[in-house]
């Protein structure tokens, strides 16, 4: 079965500090992986995905994801956390083969940024 | 270009009453997907449509649940005789060709509250 797993439930960093949300992800041939975050209240948006090329992946406010296939990992990062990434920062991927329809998310993790 | 649309953003019934909810996609796009949120969950899948077909409807549940996208109008996701257990966030996205590549872009969600 394919899947993605956020083993972290909660990931607490202090502004200014680089910060890392993990994914692992368990697919039958070539991934395709997604980042997206969610505000309280609000729907999910995009941040970044991988298709094909480049390990490394940048996206939308300063995140970027780095595509592992020996480890099949796909850690979000950033570089210098900002109060306002707290949010919840959910990991997915797009099975290959079948129905180009559903998205498979993980659980969620909750980034909490200390000022 | 407005982004997805959904309304109402939140609903309340009574059990065994009738909830609608309505999505209207991006310009542009043809692809609409309905996902349920538990709290403090990620997003599961439900049903996958293109205008006025029903591609993948694997995650819906068997009964009182139905959707459609019609030639004109929204996307509507439809679910009979309410229970308490359907209490939950609903997202709707779109995508402008439904390929696995794609990315899927998210409304705000509807909240529905079962009393």
């Amino acid at each position: 079965a394919q899947s993605v797993a956020q083993p972290e439930d909660q990931v607490n960093v202090a502004e200014g500090n680089p910060l890392t949300v993990k994914c692992t992800y368990s697919v039958s041939g070539n991934p395709y992986l997604f980042w997206y975050v969610q505000y309280p209240n609000r729907g999910l948006q995009f941040l970044l995905k991988y298709i094909t090329g480049d390990n490394l992946v940048k996206g939308s406010y300063g995140f970027e994801a780095e595509f592992n296939k020996s480890q099949t990992s796909f850690h979000l990062k950033k570089p210098s956390a900002l109060v306002s990434d707290s949010a919840l920062y959910f990991c997915a991927v797009s099975p290959v083969g079948g129905s180009a329809s559903k998205i498979i998310f993980g659980s969620g993790t909750r980034l909490s940024i200390r000022p | 270009n407005a982004g997805v649309m959904q309304n109402p953003r939140h609903l309340v019934r009574r059990r065994g009453q009738e909830a609608r909810l309505r999505c209207s996609p991006m310009k542009g796009h043809s692809h609409v997907y309905w996902y349920r949120q538990l709290p403090e969950e990620g997003l599961k899948f439900m049903v996958y449509l293109q205008k006025e077909n029903i591609i993948d409807e694997s995650g819906m549940p068997k009964e009182r649940f139905s959707a459609e996208f019609p030639k004109e109008g929204p996307s509507i996701l439809r679910i009979q005789q309410v229970v308490r257990g359907d209490s939950a966030a609903y997202f709707c996205a779109s995508s402008p060709t439904g390929g696995h590549t794609d990315t899927q872009y998210f409304g705000p969600g509807t909240r529905l509250t079962v009393l």
